[in-house]
């Protein structure tokens, strides 16, 4: 199992809709996670921490199930705004580096 | 407060040519990491600085080598480019030892895009 799998995308969907992104790591020992979104041609921007079973900010959702090894992101009221690459990130166990996912690409349109 | 920034932008090589990167980290940051990002991939970790010195290390070769001066920024070169070797280069900057990375958010420059011709 790669270290960050994530959907591969690209995920089409209309202004309003409900959309949620699966990501998976394989190092157990794993503690919290981040969601990161990245614009096009753009630096990553961080979305989202998730240390216990999720997180909610506004019409963002993530969630951990640790016997999974899996974390989800979900968007609700999908904005024109919310195109983007997001990425799960995932700390290396006792530095403060990333291992990121290849990203899943969402796409909002009218 | 000014954030990470990055020179150059863009940049325009050849193979077997050696080029040097650099990253001023945001106010404050002390630790600056470097990553490769290829088209469509996530970005992977090259290394990191703390306190002048590399802290750890990704799975790249020698030819990527570092610096981080006094004053916290940092440089990266790579040696004998190769074709692989374009991407987009990003330098992120965080506060802090390392021991807590759910604490020590990475905030990240706008990249140096390298193209190796």
């Amino acid at each position: 199992r790669k270290e960050v799998e994530q959907d591969p995308g690209p995920f089409n969907v209309p202004e309003g809709a409900t959309v949620a992104f699966n990501c998976t790591y394989s190092n157990s020992a794993s503690q919290s996670f981040f969601w990161y979104r990245q614009d096009c041609r753009k630096e990553p921007k961080l979305l989202m921490s998730v240390y216990s079973s999720g997180n909610e900010d506004g019409r963002f959702t993530a969630q951990l199930n640790r016997a999974s090894q899996y974390i989800s992101l979900l968007i609700r009221d999908s904005k024109l705004s919310d195109s983007a690459t997001y990425l799960c990130v995932v700390p290396v166990s006792g530095y403060s580096t990333l291992t990121f996912g290849k990203g899943t690409m969402l796409l909002v349109s009218p | 407060d000014a954030g990470v920034t990055q020179s150059p932008t863009h940049l325009i090589k050849t193979r077997g040519q050696q080029v040097t990167l650099r990253c001023s980290p945001k106010s404050g940051h002390d630790t600056v990491s470097w990553y490769q990002q290829a088209l469509g991939q996530g970005p992977q970790f090259i290394f990191q600085y703390y306190e002048e010195e590399e802290r750890q290390r990704g799975n790249f070769p020698d030819r990527f080598s570092g610096h981080q001066f006094p004053n916290y920024s940092s440089e990266l070169n790579v040696n004998a480019l190769l074709l692989g070797d374009s991407a987009l280069y990003l330098c992120a900057s965080s506060r802090g030892q390392g021991v807590n990375p759910y604490q020590e958010t990475q905030y990240f420059g706008p990249g140096t895009r390298l193209l190796v011709l």
